[in-house]
């Protein structure tokens, strides 16, 4: 198994409360990414790093913020969370990018915001 | 944009069935191809890739040929068991782009 650690793996939260979640990886790999997980829309790419404190944004980076101090860990901040945004979020990492590069998933974090 | 459309589940099979799970893509260019299998509880997991046009990807008995002239990259396996039940999501990715698109996932279900 990829070594990448999601926490916390389950959060009930109320609209309008700022969460953090937090993915580390012990692979140092230099891509990291968060997607979320939604029925009907399988997996959707929020936001992704491509180094220390090098980020972009997904298809749907709206409502989130992300943070990458140390190549181990990438930050996801719901500022201000709304029940739309009630997911399971998904970290994944990779050595390389684009068509070759195999994504390697931790096992979830499931939100609920209500 | 670039996206992929697969078949719509659940699926459910009886052991030792044919499987076929339908996917079909749109994309401006020629993307690699993939299948992730999702087992309950557990994040998404690679089980076969294919990075050119007729290359076949395969593994564990699945395979999946990427076939240019139906932008179709369908799964397939001969006879499947139990364990297979999961979900199975069809991706795609272009060259030097970090935004890996995948379909909306489809429920295997095989019943002994």
């Amino acid at each position: 198994d990829a070594g990448i650690t999601q926490s916390p793996r389950h959060k009930v939260t109320e609209t309008g409360t700022p969460v953090t979640l937090r993915c580390h990886q012990t692979e140092n790999h230099r891509y990291m990414y968060w997607y979320r997980q939604d029925p009907g829309h399988g997996l959707r790419l929020i936001h992704y790093s491509y180094g220390v404190k090098d980020t972009d944004k997904g298809e749907v980076s709206d409502g989130y913020s992300v943070s990458r101090s140390k190549t181990e860990d990438f930050l996801l901040t719901l500022e201000s969370a709304t029940s739309s945004q009630t997911s399971v979020y998904f970290c994944a990492i990779s050595y390389r990018t684009g068509n070759t590069g195999e994504l390697f998933f931790g096992e979830g974090s499931r939100l609920t915001v209500l | 944009g670039d996206s992929v459309t697969q078949m719509e589940g659940p699926v459910t099979l009886s052991e030792e069935a044919f499987l076929t799970i339908n996917c079909t893509y749109t994309a401006t260019g020629y993307p690699s191809l993939f299948w992730y299998v999702q087992y309950p509880g557990e994040g998404l997991q690679l089980l076969l890739k294919a990075t050119k046009a007729d290359d076949k990807g395969s593994n564990k008995g699945f395979e999946a040929t990427y076939r240019k002239e139906t932008t179709s990259f369908h799964l397939e396996k001969g006879s499947v068991q139990v364990s297979d039940s999961a979900v199975y999501f069809c991706a795609l990715t272009m060259y030097n782009n970090n935004d890996m698109r995948f379909g909306a996932g489809t429920r295997l279900t095989v019943k002994p």
